[in-house]
């Protein structure tokens, strides 16, 4: 099973600042990695795939990088929509699927 | 476009047994499969196993192999997932997931709105 650690576990920042989110993957997992947002009582939201492709309507101030076993999700200017809960995918191997623990961003 | 619709939340006793279902719209049923995630209380994303929808071929995470069957039902378009022998930990809430292409599981862009699961005595 590969394991996914993301971190920080919270990040607290200021709108307007820039945020970077980092996964770590316990063995490579190439480019198939994805990121999800996820705000309270909300269904995660699909932002990244391929590890740097945004998905479908997400603003480009969303950018992902990386490949193999490091990558960072980068939110260039926070905005107030963009507080919430980031959470890391790798689908290279599975079963299983497996999911980072999450990255709360806040408001600083 | 496509829809995945949950049936909606359900208490249940320790012991007892939980199915949850997920209807699809907007999409050829048998081209994709299906996954289950579930999340607990405060807690993060957890992938509970997989079905094909077109052969009804599964794949279960094994921290639950024993308790979890997936289903589904090509005439009404639904897929369903039972957990038996429930525990408090199994609280959480459970959504189902559409694969991403015919040939690829992830990631998840089409997810159900999620079904509260209680478990309590």
């Amino acid at each position: 099973e590969i394991l996914m650690t993301q971190s920080p576990a919270t990040l607290s920042v200021s709108p307007g600042e820039r945020a970077t989110l980092s996964c770590r993957a316990s063995q490579s997992v190439r480019s198939n990695l994805a990121w999800y947002q996820q705000k309270p009582g909300q269904t995660p939201r699909l932002l990244i795939y391929g590890a740097s492709t945004r998905a479908t309507g997400i603003p480009a101030r969303f950018s992902g990088s990386g490949s193999g076993t490091e990558f960072t999700l980068t939110i260039s200017s926070l905005q107030s929509e963009d507080f919430a809960v980031y959470y890391c995918q790798q689908y290279n191997n599975w079963p299983p699927l497996t999911f980072g623990g999450g990255t709360k961003v806040e408001i600083k | 476009q496509v829809q995945l619709v949950q049936s909606g939340a359900e208490v249940r006793k320790p012991g007892a047994s939980v199915k949850v279902s997920c209807k699809a719209s907007g999409y050829t049923f048998t081209n994709y499969g299906i996954s289950w995630v579930r999340q607990a209380p405060g807690q993060g994303l957890e992938w509970m196993g997989w079905i094909s929808a077109y052969n009804g071929n599964t794949h279960y995470a094994q921290n639950l192999q024993g308790r979890v069957t997936m289903t589904t039902d090509t005439s009404t378009s639904t897929a369903y997932i039972e957990l038996r022998s429930l525990r408090s930990d199994d609280t959480a809430v459970y959504y189902c997931a559409r694969d991403w292409s015919y040939d690829s599981l992830a990631p998840f862009n089409s997810w159900g709105q999620g079904t509260l699961v209680t478990v309590s005595s």
